[in-house]
């Protein structure tokens, strides 16, 4: 049972390229998140979805875009990337929709726009 | 919106000796509160949790936290910390302004345990 699995673990960009980052889970949950965590400002809600063929806006949406085709998998993509996105991205799920209050976080995915 | 402060961004402190961490949050209505723990190089995973009933909530590894809703708080608290206990520690929340489905994160607390 891996739980959440976010591929790649460590990206190096370029300004202006593009990148998709891949969230899959085992775990049969509804919901899935995308946060970004940089230091000193915590957790930040970028997109997150509650349910397949759903996404909704987080705190900080700008930049990002979101596709959940697939109730495991939650895709986040960075159409156009900034040195501003350079950041640790942590996707999360959770079976209850924080009535549950458990979110289930993939190990992180490191990613450097220079 | 909901929204978390945590006031200390890092604490020292030596084997056994206490731990309070502080947490308030903004929502004056129904909330549940959280507090998440990440270890060095790992991630984030659940301490504890409070949706209702004893305001006392005990957690994983000794820790405990206690909601006072006079007060917006839900400070974690452990008597006796150990060094493997070095970590950030998140409080969170989620509440109806922001949606139950939605978790609110402070800004983490790192805690660096001296042997």
């Amino acid at each position: 049972n891996a739980g959440v699995t976010q591929t790649p673990k460590f990206r190096v960009l370029k300004t202006g390229q593009s990148m998709t980052l891949l969230c899959a889970q085992d775990m049969n949950h509804e919901y899935m998140y995308w946060y970004r965590q940089d230091p000193g400002m915590g957790l930040r809600l970028i997109h997150y979805s509650v349910g397949e063929g759903t996404t909704a806006k987080g705190e900080v949406p700008d930049g990002y875009n979101v596709s959940r085709l697939k109730k495991q998998n939650f895709l986040l993509g960075l159409e156009s990337a900034a040195p501003s996105q350079t950041s640790v991205y942590f996707c999360a799920s959770d079976g209850e929709g924080g009535f549950a209050g458990e979110l289930f976080f993939g190990e992180g995915s490191r990613l450097t726009v220079l | 919106a909901q929204s978390v402060s945590q006031h200390n961004h890092h604490v020292i402190l030596s084997e056994a000796a206490s731990l309070e961490l502080g947490c308030n949050y903004s929502y004056g209505g129904t909330v549940n509160l959280f507090w998440y723990v990440q270890y060095p190089g790992q991630h984030l995973q659940l301490l504890l949790k409070y949706f209702s009933g004893d305001p006392l909530v005990k957690g994983i590894k000794g820790f405990e936290a206690e909601f006072i809703k006079s007060k917006f708080s839900f400070n974690l608290r452990k008597p006796s910390v150990q060094w493997s206990d070095t970590a950030e520690y998140f409080c969170a929340v989620n509440a109806p302004p922001g949606g139950y489905q939605k978790v609110t994160f402070g800004t983490g607390t790192k805690l660096q345990v001296i042997p």
